[in-house]
């Protein structure tokens, strides 16, 4: 059974489209984050949830909106795609925010932009 | 603010030679630290983490001391095999900032056999 799982795995596009990655997690957690690994693995974190409020909002273009509908689910979806938006997308969750425990990622979304 | 600076990569060694991947942070307070390790094709998952100072955090041969003194948690290993063979990172977390974690940039290790 998958901890924290995203959909879909690989993502292919065309510049200009409109696009959406799934996440949930099933243990627990009260918060779960966006992160942006770009091509040489830096990780960028992009906004965080603690049970369905946005806590961390890091500058990410209007582009960019998450949604939680239920503290288990994390979605993102992205607008008028560009070339640079081309990354692993990583999900991750935590206990509780404000604590200092370890995160648990998916195994990303890999979005590619032509 | 929090930061972390990591040796960078990338590092090849030889299966069975010692490792050392260089960690050091700048931080507020007092937060726990953390290595990650990535395979290809995979997500990030804790290798250890240690929550105060002078904890040694180890798992699977990988060990790292929190260091206040020198503001260091440093990842080593005696002997690599062709399996370790990932992106390492080192993050910490503190109790401000709603608990966000800083990483380091990682480093690529290649064990060749």
């Amino acid at each position: 059974d998958t901890a924290v799982s995203q959909t879909p795995k690989y993502l292919v596009t065309q510049m200009g489209n409109d696009k959406s990655i799934k996440c949930e997690q099933n243990l627990g957690h009260d918060t779960m984050y966006w992160y942006k690994q770009d091509s040489k693995k830096f990780l960028k974190i992009m906004f965080s949830y603690n049970n369905k409020e946005l806590i961390i909002n890091e500058t990410v273009p209007n582009r960019f909106s998450p949604k939680s509908p239920d503290k288990a689910h994390l979605n993102l979806h992205i607008n008028s795609l560009e070339l640079g938006d081309s990354a692993v997308y990583f999900c991750a969750s935590s206990q509780k925010a404000g604590t200092t425990g370890e995160l648990f990622f998916g195994e990303g979304s890999r979005l590619t932009v032509l | 603010g929090n930061s972390v600076t990591q040796m960078e990569g990338p590092v090849t060694l030889s299966e069975e030679a010692f490792l050392t991947i260089n960690c050091t942070y700048t931080a507020t307070g007092y937060p726990s630290l953390f290595w990650y390790v990535q395979y290809p094709g995979e997500g990030l998952q804790l290798l250890l983490k240690a929550t105060k100072a002078d904890d040694k955090g180890s798992n699977k041969g990988f060990e790292a001391t929190y260091r206040k003194e020198t503001t260091s948690f440093h990842l080593e290993k005696g002997s690599v095999q062709v399996s370790d063979s990932a992106v390492y990172f080192c993050a910490l977390s503190g109790n401000t900032n709603a608990g966000k974690s800083t990483f380091g940039d990682g480093t690529t290790l290649t064990v060749k056999p």
